[in-house]
């Protein structure tokens, strides 16, 4: 069956633009989470849906961060006034239902470059 | 600050021989860990994990040993094959109610034939 898919895969904007980051999940996964991935670095946690509600989003490094799931399948990430700071692959990942630990595994969509001149 | 800590950025092993992977944590909450391994352009794919409550898991070539004493953890691919050549993350959980997972910053693995 079709994996976790991401649009764009890759994105330039100039700093100070809005940009908006998509996630189609594995059909039938209740939970989504985001990931961003600087160079060099491990995923970076940001956010995580139930459903369509926020469950955390203590990863969220700031207000101009934000991500919807109206429907409780697709996501958006949204950036305002985009930074060069924001450079980096965006990841999102579904599962069946909340998982990450002995409740089973993340599965990974391939990433959306991000690039902030 | 990195509460997953994979000190190595690389790895070269020869075909058929042992490639170890090491990584340390700091956060003694974690009670769950695992290994995801990453090819370019593509997302991370899940490999292989263990519970606090053990010191070994073994699936196939894979094997993941826990320290906790340590705080440290390591995996084990033997034989290394050319297709595990790849970047290797150690990440780790927080609680069965925690589902973020914290992530080390990879290792590059190389396998020459």
């Amino acid at each position: 069956g079709a994996g976790v898919s991401q649009t764009p895969s890759n994105k330039v904007t100039e700093k100070g633009k809005y940009v908006e980051l998509r996630c189609d999940p594995i059909s039938g996964h209740t939970a989504l989470y985001w990931y961003r991935q600087s160079l060099g670095q491990g995923p970076e946690f940001l956010i995580y849906f139930q459903g369509t509600g926020a469950a955390d989003d203590s990863g969220l490094p700031n207000d101009r961060f934000f991500a919807v799931r109206p429907e409780g399948s697709v996501s958006t990430l949204k950036i305002q006034r985009t930074e060069r700071g924001d450079s980096a692959v965006y990841l999102c990942a579904s599962s069946p239902d909340l998982a990450g630990g002995p409740q089973g595994e993340q599965f990974f969509g391939p990433g959306t470059r991000l690039t902030v001149l | 600050d990195q509460q997953v800590k994979q000190n190595s950025p690389s790895l070269s092993v020869q075909e058929g021989r042992i490639s170890i992977l090491n990584c340390d944590y700091t956060n003694s909450m974690f009670d769950y860990f695992l290994w995801y391994k990453k090819y370019p352009a593509e997302g991370p794919t899940f490999l292989i994990s263990i519970s606090s409550i053990k010191d070994k898991n073994e699936d196939g070539r894979f094997t993941v040993f826990l320290n906790k004493s340590a705080k440290h953890l390591s995996l084990h691919i033997v034989p290394s094959q050319p297709g595990d050549s790849a970047v290797y993350f150690c990440a780790a959980s927080a609680g069965s109610n925690d589902y973020k997972l914290s992530f080390g910053a990879g290792t590059t693995v190389t396998v020459r034939a």
